[in-house]
């Protein structure tokens, strides 16, 4: 069985300021670690992912999220954000018979 | 990245009529399909996964007989919701990959409200 647990609901933010959303796992085997963006109303997009290798992943938009395997969690940062980052984010880890799971989602709200 | 559409975006239909969504990929072949839910203000929900030219797999708790799935090509993949009711009303997601642990695509979904 393998979970995943973002650890704030909502986190509001003021444009330029660093952000950081927290995402952690559970899981009985090797899994796979993706971020992803979605806009109101629309599907998600996929800001990066963790697959093997380098443990500090860069994305799209500036994104970045480190992968630590002794804490099991993959949170993910921006050093300065921008109105257009206000989104809902989600975590999601995917194991080897490709079965996903996702967070329940952070709400970023960036403001002025 | 890849493109991943889905048709139609919204639907309305009446209780007990059939509704049936597509999930195409515009620019590779994809070998895995999955199906989403989601309700206002929550995670994803998987409900099925599907491979092309086989039987989808669904999730614990899934009508199979309820919501029909069928991935006939490497480009597309449908969802079809029986006799649908008001409690089916949600947001159907679909993403696409080129093997089961590879990067999903994700369609922009189909908002369905069954009255």
């Amino acid at each position: 069985a393998q979970s995943v647990t973002q650890l704030d609901s909502q986190v509001p933010v003021f444009e330029e300021a660093p952000v950081e959303l927290r995402c952690n796992y559970s899981s009985s085997v090797s899994v796979y670690l993706f971020w992803y963006v979605q806009y109101p109303n629309q599907g998600l997009q996929l800001l990066l992912k963790y697959l093997s290798g380098s443990t500090l992943v860069k994305g799209i938009n500036g994104f970045e999220a480190e992968f630590n395997k002794s804490q099991t969690s993959f949170h993910l940062r921006k050093p300065s954000v921008h109105i257009s980052d206000t989104a809902e984010y989600f975590c999601a880890v995917v194991n080897n018979a490709g079965k996903s799971t996702f967070g329940d989602g952070t709400t970023l709200t960036v403001k002025p | 990245g890849a493109v991943v559409s889905q048709h139609p975006s919204w639907v309305i239909c009446k209780s007990g009529t059939s509704v049936k969504i597509e999930c195409r990929s515009l620019d590779f072949q994809a070998t895995t399909m999955f199906w989403y839910r989601q309700f206002p203000k929550q995670s994803l929900m998987l409900m099925a996964t599907s491979n092309e030219g086989s039987k989808a797999t669904y999730e614990q708790g899934v009508e199979k007989d309820k919501f029909l799935i069928n991935h006939a090509s490497l480009t597309l993949s449908t969802l079809t919701v029986t006799s649908a009711h008001p409690e089916d009303s949600s947001f159907y997601i679909c993403s696409a990959s080129s093997g089961f642990t590879d990067t999903q695509y994700f369609g922009p979904g189909t908002r369905l409200t069954v009255l």
